[in-house]
């Protein structure tokens, strides 16, 4: 299958700072990428979908001035933490579908997530 | 209601037993049905995935989806403790747009 990178695996901040975290399909282009966030215990929430050129969609109830979501180029989207502070301590995961991915399964290709930790 | 809905168990099974995990869904236009299974701490891995009504078999796994009772399933035979994970049922309408359940935590007792 496809191979979404994620990078950094963890991190740790001060609250008040921001935190950018990286998503690349290191084998085809990924045309949409999806942020998805995953508090313990519960099920993957998706935050947004980003198009290669063009603004991302938040879901409802995301800040969008808050998570900052790029998507330049179609191997590479990135999710900046702004301002970030406790309660965003969270799993972060990042997904991609797109040119060369696809196996017609409709199956999207999952990073392998960033944890997020806030003091 | 939730869309997708999944017991959160955890489902104890022993090894060697039939581990069956059930999901419901409320939107009669899902097209696209997924199971996901998701160790502590990592990212989803793909299972299953299933479109028709009827049973779909990949080795020790059986996804059954009943499209009248808005309802899923992955059965997993000869379980094995590797197999303990939480497993998310995911749901779709065509798109890449994954609605998740909660998941079920199944743990297989050596």
């Amino acid at each position: 299958g496809a191979v979404v990178s994620q990078h950094p695996s963890w991190v740790i901040c001060k609250s008040g700072t921001s935190v950018k975290i990286e998503c690349r399909s290191l084998d085809f282009q990924a045309t949409t990428m999806f942020w998805y966030r995953q508090f313990p215990k519960q099920s993957l929430m998706l935050m947004a979908t980003s198009n290669e050129g063009s603004k991302a969609t938040y879901e409802q109830g995301v800040e969008k001035d808050k998570f900052l979501i790029n998507h330049a180029s179609l191997t590479l989207s990135t999710l900046t933490v702004t301002s970030a502070h406790p309660e965003d301590s969270s799993f972060y995961i990042c997904s991609a579908s797109g040119q060369g991915a696809e196996s017609n399964t409709g199956e999207l290709f999952f990073g392998e997530g960033s944890r997020l930790t806030v003091l | 209601q939730k869309e997708v809905e999944q017991n959160s168990g955890p489902l104890s099974v022993p090894e060697g037993a039939i581990a069956s995990l059930n999901c419901t869904y409320s939107d009669r236009g899902s097209q696209s049905f997924f199971w996901y299974r998701q160790y502590s701490g990592k990212s989803p891995e793909l299972i299953m995935f299933i479109y028709s009504n009827g049973d779909k078999e990949d080795g020790r796994f059986t996804a059954q989806l009943n499209k009248a009772s808005q309802y899923v399933s992955l059965l997993i035979r000869d379980s094995q403790p590797s197999d303990s994970a939480t497993y998310l049922c995911a749901v779709t309408h065509g798109t890449y747009k994954y609605i998740f359940g909660t998941g079920t935590r199944l743990k297989v007792l050596a």
